[in-house]
């Protein structure tokens, strides 16, 4: 069926350092969702990409769309501590279903 | 903002007995609530979109008798997990749209063990 690919399935980053996860389609998307989900937690919206190439920003963290509206990707730049979690994409396919990517941990070493 | 209350939080159950585990939306009307089971390590994974007023759409290999799902108002979604058994134990999320600005909001999640 329709999925969503998403690498990497783990990251582990010294404090400090960039963190990029990417997602990745084999059909076009109307849009593109961003969530973040905390150990024990559930996730949380960060953001929605509608627009082909479209660069979204919230403080460290960049959000791109991909020109064909097939991928698309997270960054964080600088991270910390508070950055760790576990971060989805998240897509709609036909009669609104909606679902996640396979998930990037990120572990932020102090 | 838009909130999914679920409930209960957590519970522990016997082999074949059942759970419902309740959600529902505050301060704005969910005609459609999309529920989801996350185990250990995993990627959230689509179950069942359940409809207000009509019968759930189930995904693939999820079983629509073990999983009832009743969307009886637009507020309120259930699901019970029937005859549980050891397998079943996971993290269970119910889900549901905002608006097109502002994604989908979760419950907190329900983590089922059965024993």
């Amino acid at each position: 069926g329709q999925q969503v690919m998403q690498i990497p399935q783990y990251q582990h980053v010294q404090e400090g350092e960039d963190f990029t996860t990417y997602c990745n389609s084999s059909t076009t998307l109307s849009n593109i969702q961003w969530y973040k989900q905390r150990p024990g937690g559930h996730p949380v919206f960060l953001i929605q990409l509608v627009k082909s190439g479209e660069v979204k920003k919230q403080k460290r963290l960049t959000f791109q769309f991909g020109e064909a509206k097939k991928n698309s990707s997270l960054h964080i730049t600088a991270t910390q501590t508070t950055d760790v979690g576990t971060y989805f994409c998240a897509v709609h396919y036909n009669f609104n279903k909606f679902y996640f990517g396979s998930g990037t941990k990120l572990n932020v070493k102090p | 903002g838009a909130v999914v209350s679920q409930h209960p939080s957590w519970v522990i159950c016997k082999s074949g007995t059942s759970v419902k585990i309740e959600c529902r939306s505050l301060d704005f009307q969910a005609t459609t609530m999309f529920w989801y089971r996350q185990f250990p390590k995993q990627s959230l994974m689509l179950m069942a979109t359940s409809n207000e007023g009509s019968k759930a759409t189930y995904e693939q290999g999820v079983e629509k008798d073990k999983f009832l799902i009743n969307h009886a108002s637009l507020t309120l979604s259930t699901l019970t997990v029937t005859s549980a058994h050891p397998e079943d134990s996971s993290f269970y999320i119910c889900s549901a749209r905002i608006d097109r600005q502002n994604g989908y909001t979760f419950g907190s999640g329900t983590r089922l063990t059965v024993v």
